[in-house]
């Protein structure tokens, strides 16, 4: 069974910085997706960036970038010019490629972000 | 961009009352819906997986005499809390997706928050 594990409970950041979220996961798998979900106070789920783990670049989204570094099943989210509208938890994902199924999504435990003046 | 509807959004009722929630994919045929529950401050746990036309999966430990989930349509799946109990008070939330599409994200609902006094 795959696993994803999130060290950092909360983070802080200032307006306008950079704030990296660490994510790593545990699969035997070869092909997967991860993924980045934001969860505002507003408790929806909102899809923040996706990754494809057969792709060895990484993904952006506007301010949004991930660093997945494959063998050591890391996945982090980097936020630049961090805006107080980011204040949120973020959840990472993993789903199986494999096909046959819509695949669940794994969800970490989170990190909620707040965002400083 | 593609839009899950769940209803309703916030329920309260009465101990021993059985309560539906719906979740319905508006824009595209959901194959596969996921029911998800949140404790406050928590992840999302995967309760059960509905595939349109046949008897939803259970996860471990949730029981399905008292989490029913009906997917009969590609657009509607329903869950139902049975004879619910303080206990079950909770977040939940559904999502929505199409079988062998695991490159596209899932697509959640906004929730419902459930209250049982």
């Amino acid at each position: 069974a795959q696993t994803v594990t999130q060290s950092q409970p909360e983070m802080s950041v200032q307006e306008a910085e950079t704030v990296t979220l660490s994510c790593t996961y545990d699969t035997s798998e070869s092909d997967y997706y991860l993924f980045w979900y934001k969860q505002p106070p507003s408790r929806q789920m909102i899809l923040v960036i996706r990754q494809e783990a057969y792709k060895q670049q990484n993904a952006t989204e506007n301010r949004f970038s991930v660093n997945f570094q494959k063998a050591a099943k890391s996945f982090s989210l980097k936020i630049s010019d961090s805006q107080l509208g980011d204040a949120a938890m973020y959840f990472c994902a993993y789903r199986s490629a494999m096909t046959g199924t819509a695949s669940k999504l794994t969800f970490g435990t989170g990190t909620r972000l707040q965002v400083t003046l | 961009g593609a839009v899950v509807s769940q209803h309703p959004s916030w329920v309260i009722c009465k101990s021993g009352t059985s309560v539906k929630i719906e979740c319905r994919s508006l824009d595209f045929q959901a194959t596969t819906m996921f029911w998800y529950r949140q404790f406050p401050k928590q992840s999302l746990m995967l309760m059960a997986t509905s595939n349109e036309g046949s008897k939803a999966t259970y996860e471990q430990g949730v029981e399905k005499d008292k989490f029913l989930i009906n997917h009969a349509s590609l657009t509607l799946s329903t869950l139902t809390v049975t004879s619910a109990h303080p206990e079950d008070s909770s977040f939940y939330i559904c999502s929505a997706s199409v079988r062998d599409r695991m490159y596209q994200p899932q697509h959640f609902g906004d929730g419902t928050r459930l209250s049982i006094l």
